[in-house]
């Protein structure tokens, strides 16, 4: 099975807050990451957490982590039709060789009028 | 712009033929990456290399092939070998250095008739 695990699906409303959750399972991950996917794109680097933070800010993203429960969390607030797409959870591990980023499968985030 | 160049977007081809695909970074990065795409799975490492000349397998090398000859381009071989080869194709680089972050090409799908 995967070591990174999202949920799959997503729906909101338009101008309401996104939580996307993922669980990871190496302890000794350095740094997480969320990547968006657009349709038929390639992925986009969104936002990441070194993991000796708890949380990092930027703009309509919060990034919320909880390394006792291997719980990474991306908070969107005033969720736009443009945030519909697939988000990606990933980790790097630092005994790993570099970036070879373990992903998730995604969650594909569908935000209605 | 810098930035990483696959081609094609788009690749049809029929059972038992081998077919390339390209991938081109003026990113100056060291590492380069090729992921595989399903739908509802995570990326699947295929290949990377991390200097020119030399590579490594992923977790799914089998019935893939590439060559690193140039620090810009790491091009991958889809052969007839690969038992189901149509999928999603993502080519990604990095410096290696501060977050690891992978930057990644736009994707080439392959669908085999």
């Amino acid at each position: 099975g995967e070591d990174v695990e999202q949920s799959l699906f997503l729906s909101v409303r338009e101008g309401d807050s996104s939580v996307i959750n993922c669980t990871y399972t190496d302890s000794s991950s350095t740094y997480l990451y969320w990547y968006k996917q657009e349709p038929g794109a390639g992925l986009q680097l969104l936002t990441y957490i070194f993991s000796n933070m708890d949380m990092k800010q930027d703009q309509r993203l919060t990034v919320l982590l909880n390394k006792k429960d291997k719980h990474l969390s991306l908070r969107i607030a005033d969720t736009q039709t443009g945030d519909s797409a697939i988000y990606f959870c990933a980790e790097s591990v630092l005994s790993d060789s570099w970036g070879k980023l373990q992903f998730g499968a995604g969650t594909q985030v569908v935000v209605t009028p | 712009d810098g930035g990483i160049t696959q081609s094609p977007k788009y690749l049809f081809r029929k059972e038992g033929q081998n077919v390339t695909l390209s991938c081109e970074q003026n990113l100056n990065h060291d590492a380069m990456y090729w992921y595989r795409q399903d739908p509802g799975q995570g990326l699947r490492l295929i290949y990377y290399s991390q200097i020119v000349n030399d590579f490594q397998k992923g977790d799914i090398a089998e019935g893939y092939s590439v060559s690193r000859e140039k620090k810009e381009s790491f091009p991958l071989t889809v052969t007839s070998a690969q038992k189901n080869p149509t999928a999603f194709y993502l080519c990604a680089s990095t410096t290696g250095l501060g977050t690891g972050e992978l930057f990644f090409g736009e994707g080439s799908r392959l669908t085999v008739l």
